[in-house]
């Protein structure tokens, strides 16, 4: 079936770690989305590409990054500098510009 | 910046009551406008877009929005509630240049006392 996979759904980390969320798509969609969903706040932007080796700072970009080195993979890596990391992330897709997204199941990261 | 603003955070309705969700965007260019749901432990889906023509578009389970362009504004109505419309509401915006950024409001919760 076609679709956006994220893993791991759950990860554990110690604080000052790095780690890399996974985001894989089989839909052969051209853009790529990182949010970050916290109660109250709705999704916030991350990082998006629109095409491979390009991405765009979100909103919230400080202490992430992204690579977009295959069309089909977009992962996100949540630096030490990130102040708070513990949250919930979906990786979303578009074919293109404009149009739906399609999200994934999302990841829930807890920093400890 | 570009930025929605959805004006209730939680409602809490009795089945068969209508139901109209505020939704106003801040950005002076063309957009795209969608809201999503997310019911209890599924996937963000799509509930209805409005790209141009109609500013009342219809969605799924009997939704619908009005695009109102001088008030910046699509807020989403439905006309009689279910139990089962119980979830999170998010209100969408696409810049129509670039990069196609894509920001979220808040989400509204709704509960649907049956």
């Amino acid at each position: 079936d076609g679709g956006i996979t994220q893993s791991p759904k759950y990860l554990f980390r110690k604080e000052g770690q790095n780690v890399t969320l996974s985001c894989e798509q089989n839909l052969n969609h051209d853009a790529m989305y990182w949010y970050r969903q916290d109660p109250g706040q709705g999704l916030r932007l991350i990082y998006y590409s629109q095409i491979v080796n390009d991405f765009q700072k979100g909103d919230i970009a400080e202490g992430y990054s992204v690579s977009r080195e295959k069309k089909e993979s977009f992962p996100l890596t949540v630096t030490s500098a990130q102040k708070n990391p513990t949250a919930f992330y979906l990786c979303a897709s578009r074919p293109g510009g404009v149009g739906e997204l399609f999200f994934g199941e999302g990841s829930r990261l807890t920093v400890l | 910046a570009q930025s929605v603003s959805q004006h209730n955070h939680h409602v809490i309705l009795s089945e068969a009551a209508s139901l109209e969700l505020g939704c106003n965007y801040s950005y002076g260019g063309t957009v795209n406008l969608f809201w999503y749901v997310q019911y209890p432990g599924q996937h963000l889906q799509l509930l209805l877009k409005y790209f141009s023509g109609d500013p009342l578009v219809k969605g799924i389970k009997g939704f619908e929005a009005e695009f109102i362009k001088s008030k910046f504004s699509f807020n989403l109505r439905k006309p009689s509630v279910q139990w089962s419309d119980t979830a999170e509401y998010f209100c969408a915006v696409t810049e129509n240049t670039g990069g196609f950024k894509t920001i979220f409001g808040a989400g509204t919760r709704l509960f649907v006392k049956a």
